[in-house]
């Protein structure tokens, strides 16, 4: 079965950091493509970050780029997004989403539960 | 960036009967268009992708068509277990969502 499980969120002050981690299981990891997703309170899902099956590509939304920084580690099954200069604006549940392995679609074909971050003082 | 628009909001039908929810972009995406399923708690699931592509295990209820910047998700007999926030996604330039359709129960 596959999973994914988000770790990391919680409570931050303004201007602070953050690393998420998001544990892979049920699939081999090192052939998907993955990406972080994220849900603001109220407000749709908005895409964050991509990243290649060998970190070879990388992608940012423009709302994180210099901020957010995408990693894995396929010898341990993880994906991570550290989160720098962090402002109420990023206060949302973060997703963690599997690629679908259809090449032709850039789909999302398994989503974690999601973990929360709150950027407050 | 490529705005879509889920209509209606909100959605009531009977179980058993034909539900059609829509879907439009701000400008073409060809088929590049995925629907998820989300229901309270759980992670969103994958419904349809290619815009009309059932995926993995999605019965044959679930439906989706159009191309360009019109689509459609048809569940043609409704269960239970279909009533969710459904939302639609396109992937044709990075990517964006929906706000999502309520279905719920009339």
């Amino acid at each position: 079965e596959v999973q994914l499980v988000e770790s990391g969120g919680g409570l931050v002050q303004p201007g602070g950091s953050l690393r998420l981690s998001c544990a892979a299981s049920g699939f081999t990891f090192s052939t998907y493509n993955m990406y972080w997703v994220r849900q603001a309170p109220g407000k749709g899902l908005e895409w964050v970050s991509y990243i290649s099956t060998s970190s070879s590509a990388i992608y940012y939304a423009d709302s994180v780029k210099g901020r957010f920084t995408i990693s894995r580690d396929n010898a341990k099954n993880s994906l991570y997004l550290q989160m720098n200069s962090l402002t109420a604006e990023d206060t949302a549940v973060y997703y963690c989403a599997r690629r679908i392995a259809d090449q032709t679609a850039k789909a999302f074909d398994y989503w974690g539960q999601g973990t929360l971050v709150t950027v407050s003082s | 960036e490529i705005v879509m628009t889920q209509s209606p909001a909100t959605l009531s039908v009977s179980p058993g009967e034909r539900a059609t929810l829509s879907c439009r972009a701000s400008q073409s995406v060809s088929s590049n268009l995925a629907w998820y399923q989300r229901k309270p708690g759980q992670a969103p699931r994958l419904l349809i992708y290619g815009a009309s592509t059932r995926a993995t295990g999605i019965p044959a209820r679930f439906s989706g068509g159009g191309s360009g910047t019109e689509f459609t998700l048809t569940i043609s007999s409704l269960q239970s277990e279909d009533f969710a926030l459904y939302y639609c996604q396109q992937y044709n330039n990075w990517y964006t969502f929906g706000q999502g359709t309520k279905l719920e129960i009339k």
